[in-house]
């Protein structure tokens, strides 16, 4: 079964600061990686998908990185502003299903 | 495009109702949708696996009787919790495989469900 953990659980930052979050997961044998970003209360937006052929994706300040081999993924977001405070939530597709970490917690502080 | 739709936003209903929540595709057609629940702070929980014009597949330790699915056109997917209980108060998010591409999910709002 495959575990996703994403750390750190949350984390704080003044405005400017580059922003890093990072997702594991334990089987490699992916389709793709997707990063989410959820606001409270609300459902998912989809950032940035990465194919499991594929090293990174960017988007704007947005920047993630996918190493199927160590079951790792970095979500990179620079020069944050308040606006990006929010839960990011990384998920991983395989076995035609979405597997999903329990999210990154950012408040970005003016 | 590739919107996804879910009807009511928030319900609140007594123990022992039946509660239906909707999940629509607005702009694609979608032969797959996913049903999705999240506890606060917890990360999203498939419950069950859409298929369109067939039964749903469900996730090991989600009661089938308990949740019902039922996916009857390319657009439309409904989830009803039966007898619904206070433990049963959740949010409920569905997904939506477009079918042309068949790769990415586009997520609903989500429905906040309080059972009192």
């Amino acid at each position: 079964k495959q575990e996703v953990t994403q750390i750190p659980a949350a984390l704080s930052v003044p405005e400017g600061e580059n922003l890093v979050l990072n997702c594991s997961f334990t089987d490699s044998a992916i389709y793709n990686l997707q990063w989410f970003r959820q606001d409270p209360g609300k459902g998912l937006t989809s950032l940035l998908l990465i194919q499991s052929s594929q090293r990174e994706q960017t988007s704007g300040r947005l920047n993630a990185s996918l190493d199927k081999s160590s079951g790792r993924s970095t979500l990179y977001i620079a020069a944050s502003q308040p606006g990006d405070s929010a839960t990011y939530l990384c998920a991983v597709c395989g076995n035609n299903r979405l597997a999903f970490g329990k999210g990154n917690q950012v408040v970005v502080i003016p | 495009g590739a919107v996804v739709s879910q009807h009511p936003s928030r319900v609140i209903c007594k123990s022992g109702t039946s509660v239906k929540i909707e999940c629509r595709s607005l702009d694609f057609q979608a032969t797959t949708m996913f049903w999705y629940r999240q506890f606060p702070k917890q990360s999203l929980m498939l419950m069950a696996t859409s298929n369109e014009g067939s039964k749903a597949t469900y996730e090991q330790g989600v009661e089938k009787d308990k949740f019902l699915i039922n996916h009857a056109s390319l657009t439309l997917s409904t989830l009803t919790v039966t007898s619904a209980h206070p433990e049963d108060s959740s949010f409920y998010i569905c997904s939506a495989r477009d079918r042309a591409t068949s790769v990415e999910q586009y997520f609903g709002p989500g429905t906040r469900l309080t059972v009192t």
